[in-house]
């Protein structure tokens, strides 16, 4: 099991507030890096795959970026909106098995 | 809706009741998993199939039996659980084992275990 640790553990934003948290990862074996966005009684969506040091993914007002030598990712979300409250996960795979190891999650709460 | 379901949504069962949580995946893959969320813990991969065949068991207790039928369904057997077993249970499937396809997440199954 791969320690993937994932910073803060929550975060409460205004409305239009641009924000970003962290995703911090053993850098050795690495394979695939992703990102998923939880909303509360819903399934978890993919936000991104990343694989190569120094990818950088946009999705409307969500980017991500990667860092492979140094074992991190960030994921930014620009003008914050209500409707991205959610738990954002990063999960880990390395060249070692099939499994995602997953954080605890960023759980985000924007507020009008 | 990702195209990947589970039944039951939720399910409380006894220390001594068996029971199946069932997963369908509708988008033609070839790979699926079982996970299992505890409270403030994260995702944590169970069981993995592919083609059919299971290519990893993480450690999981034997009280927890696995069956993929074909690359479309997906069954967890519970028997003689125990109240830590109670915990979000849920299923994905992806294009391919390998790390970086993505995964599509049914909503999973609410366990209780008394």
């Amino acid at each position: 099991i791969l320690n993937v640790e994932q910073s803060p553990q929550s975060l409460h934003v205004q409305e239009g507030d641009s924000t970003n948290f962290t995703c911090s990862f053993p850098s050795s074996n690495f394979y695939a890096l992703h990102w998923y966005r939880w909303e509360t009684a819903k399934s978890p969506e993919a936000l991104f795959v990343m694989t190569l040091n120094g990818d950088e993914k946009k999705k409307g007002r969500i980017s991500a970026t990667l860092n492979t030598k140094e074992g991190y990712s960030y994921l930014y979300i620009k003008g914050s909106q209500p409707e991205d409250s959610a738990t954002y996960l990063c999960a880990l795979n390395s060249n070692s098995g099939y499994a995602l190891n997953f954080g605890k999650g960023t759980s985000l709460l924007v507020t009008p | 809706e990702t195209g990947v379901t589970q039944t039951p949504r939720h399910l409380v069962m006894g220390m001594t009741n068996k029971k199946s949580l069932k997963c369908e995946q509708h988008l033609g893959h070839n790979a699926m998993y079982w996970y299992k969320q505890s409270a403030k813990k994260p995702l944590e991969l169970m069981f993995v199939y592919s083609l059919e065949e299971r290519v990893e068991n993480n450690s999981v207790p034997s009280r927890f039996s696995p069956e993929c039928p074909n690359s479309s369904h997906l069954f967890l057997h519970l028997h003689t659980l125990q109240p830590e077993d109670s915990a979000l249970y849920l299923c994905a499937s992806s294009q391919e084992v390998r790390g970086r396809s993505i995964q599509y997440f049914g909503p999973g199954t609410r366990l209780l275990v008394l």
